[in-house]
């Protein structure tokens, strides 16, 4: 069924950049649309964007124009660039592969989960 | 954007007993509508899509039911594995979550 191991958390002041990696194995990655998932305390589970197969990517709107997703399907790997960091992007984030059915293409379930990573925004 | 209110927060049961999870929708999510279970330390784990679809590996004992704005994760007999925190989530309109239920032993 797949498995997702993020890397690359830490604190970071506001203001900061970081960037998160996911390693894919046990499925065809390049045949899957990625996402990543955030969970903090205040906010709860939050989608923060997905990307496609073509590469195209879509965000949510608080962290549209600062967040940017990737993929290298060479590698199996899903990236997650993370800029003009602020507080209440601290969470855990988690790699997730995005599924639908037979509506697809359209909005998704998600199917493993990565551990997660947590990212500290803090002076 | 569709809110999902679950309720209870919080529902204390006994191995053995039936659990009965609700899930709310703003507006009409159709059948897109899925269930996911948390343990603590870990991450989520899917446990069935839209409505009521088992994901691999999930036992019968969980069942999920409803349509439109009101939903139902059903687990027939509480095994102790089963205390966790379960949330729902919407695929009709981009993807929310419910704020999840605290499933705990009495």
């Amino acid at each position: 069924e797949g498995q997702l191991v993020e890397s690359g958390g830490g604190l970071v002041e506001p203001g900061g950049s970081l960037r998160l990696s996911c390693a894919a194995s046990g499925f065809s990655f390049n045949d899957a649309w990625m996402a990543w998932v955030r969970q903090s305390l205040g906010k709860g589970l939050e989608w923060v964007g997905r990307i496609k197969t073509t590469g195209t990517t879509e965000y949510a709107a608080p962290v549209r124009g600062r967040f940017t997703i990737s993929r290298d399907d060479s590698k199996d790997v899903l990236y997650l660039q993370m800029n003009s960091l602020q507080i209440g992007d601290t969470a855990v984030y988690y790699c997730v592969r995005s599924l639908c059915g037979v509506d697809c293409p359209g909005y998704n379930w998600f199917d493993p989960w990565g551990q997660g990573t947590l990212v500290t925004v803090s002076s | 954007e569709v809110v999902l209110t679950q309720s209870p927060a919080t529902l204390s049961l006994s191995p053995g007993e039936r659990a009965t999870l609700s899930c709310r929708a703003s507006q009409s999510v159709s059948y897109q509508l899925v269930w996911y279970q948390q343990k603590p330390g870990q991450a989520p784990r899917l446990l069935i899509y839209d409505v009521s679809r088992r994901a691999t590996g999930i036992p019968a004992r969980f069942s999920g039911s409803g349509s439109g704005t009101d939903f139902t994760l059903t687990i027939s007999s509480l095994e102790p594995e089963d205390f966790a925190v379960y949330y729902c989530q919407q695929r009709s309109d981009w993807m929310t979550f419910g704020q999840g239920t605290r499933l705990e032993i009495k």
